[in-house]
């Protein structure tokens, strides 16, 4: 697809569970972020990626936080053991090899109940 | 710290009406500024950016914002609201430590009839 595209939608899990959430970039763009938007929270990064490669994972918010990319294309975003405090939406952005001009998925509205 | 404020967390105007959303940002160098909005459910949508050059920049759906140096501030505008701008509008800067930007909390845009 033309845009960034992120799956799924909405996800609801019970307290405990573990997450996966998807990002699938633009293609040929190198540079993949993820945010997490709370209520009261803003925007807050969470993990870049240059290719599969992400140097700096301190933005993860837990240790139950991790992220991978495969093939320099699509992301996961995996939530272990699930809090209720993870509930947010759950945003990924790319652009091209890290320039300034990202573009924005729909995110991943995460409910854990 | 890099750091955008926006001190209105909410607006109200009536449609037809004139809008100034404000911005500051905390930057050291010469900043790379951007105003993303977001309706309700969606992703972030760019409407404008400013890298260099002419401190006025000209963005989507009618919008343009001015770019302040010695105010430090990137305000948005527009000269006639329209009900389809209620939305979230976030200001943003590029240069968090792994070139991701920085966002502002958000002002929620609300349109009177």
């Amino acid at each position: 697809g033309a845009g960034v595209s992120q799956s799924p939608s909405n996800k609801v899990t019970e307290k405990g569970k573990d997450v996966e959430l998807r990002c699938d970039p633009i293609s040929g763009h190198t540079a993949l972020y993820w945010y997490r938007q709370s209520l009261g929270q803003g925007l807050e990064f969470l993990i870049y990626f240059q290719g599969n490669s992400a140097p700096d994972k301190s933005g993860l918010p837990s240790d139950r936080f991790s992220a991978e990319r495969t093939g320099g294309s699509v992301s996961t975003l995996t939530i272990q053991r699930t809090q209720q405090e993870d509930s947010a939406v759950y945003l990924c952005a790319s652009s091209v090899s890290g320039g300034a001009e990202a573009f924005f998925g729909q995110g991943t509205r995460l409910t854990v109940v | 710290a890099q750091s955008v404020t926006q001190p209105d967390i909410h607006i109200t105007v009536s449609e037809g009406a004139s809008l100034e959303l404000r911005c500051n940002y905390s930057y050291g160098a010469t900043p790379y500024l951007f105003w993303y909005v977001q309706s309700p459910g969606q992703g972030l949508q760019l409407l404008l950016k400013y890298f260099s050059g002419d401190t006025l920049v000209q963005g989507i759906k009618g919008f343009e914002a001015e770019f302040k140096r010695s105010q430090s501030s990137f305000n948005l505008r527009k000269p006639s609201v329209h009900w389809s701008d209620a939305a979230e509008y976030f200001c943003a800067v590029y240069g968090g430590s792994q070139g991701n930007l920085i966002f502002g909390k958000g002002t929620k845009l609300s349109v009177k009839p």
